[in-house]
């Protein structure tokens, strides 16, 4: 059982240019979201998602966007890139409703942007 | 919105003594408590949570307190090894808005077990 894959696991970007970061779980999770880690910081919501078909904007949404065609899979989106978005990406699942329920993450995608 | 302040930044404990982190939240309404460990290089890993209702739970060597009235919960590690070193976050349901039933994030506390 994989869990949370993520893809990739690292990449260098140009600004400007533009990426789709993958996030697959196939623990038939309903919930699922995308995360930003910076030093000091913690953890932060970029957009999240509570079914197949649905997105809505956390706390820090501007320069992203989201996509979930399928129920297992959920794709974070860079239109073009900024170094301001030098993070490192964590994709996570839950059961349902965030507030109560575990979630579970992936290992993480770091992306650079020269 | 929530807003969760986790303390200390940096924790170093000697191999066997216990550690304690802390963290305090604004919003009453939250009722959901996780903590998560992570290890350098790898995602955040659910190690125990806590739910309004409860005050405290236990698992082997780990433990966590709620005191809803202060708003503030805590993570007790007993019995420390090395293999306890790692970066620790806990984090609160937010129970309003638009983003109702989300988690808020501490900063996350990096523990250091020296053998």
């Amino acid at each position: 059982n994989a869990g949370v894959t993520q893809t990739p696991k690292f990449r260098v970007l140009k600004t400007g240019q533009s990426m789709t970061l993958l996030c697959a779980q196939d623990m038939n999770h309903e919930y699922m979201y995308w995360y930003r880690q910076d030093p000091g910081m913690g953890l932060r919501l970029i957009h999240y998602s509570v079914g197949e078909g649905t997105t809505a904007k956390g706390e820090v949404p501007d320069g992203y966007n989201v996509s979930r065609l399928k129920k297992q899979n959920f794709l974070l989106g860079l239109e073009s890139a900024a170094p301001s978005q030098t993070s490192v990406y964590f994709c996570a699942s839950s059961a349902s409703w965030g507030g109560n329920q575990p979630q579970h993450f992936g290992d993480g995608t770091r992306l650079s942007i020269l | 919105g929530e807003n969760v302040e986790q303390h200390p930044s940096t924790l170093s404990v000697q191999e066997g003594d216990s550690a304690v982190i802390k963290c305090t939240y604004s919003d009453s309404a939250s009722n959901y408590f996780p903590w998560y460990k992570q290890e350098l290089g790898k995602g955040p890993q659910l190690i125990i949570d806590i739910r309004s209702n409860v005050g405290e739970k236990k698992d082997q060597r780990i433990a966590v307190t709620l005191n809803k009235t202060a708003k503030h919960f805590s993570l007790h590690i007993t019995e420390t090894q090395p293999e306890d070193s790692a970066v620790y976050f806990c984090a609160a349901s937010q129970n309003y808005g638009g983003s109702q039933g989300n988690l808020i994030f501490g900063k996350g506390t990096k523990l250091s077990v020296k053998p």
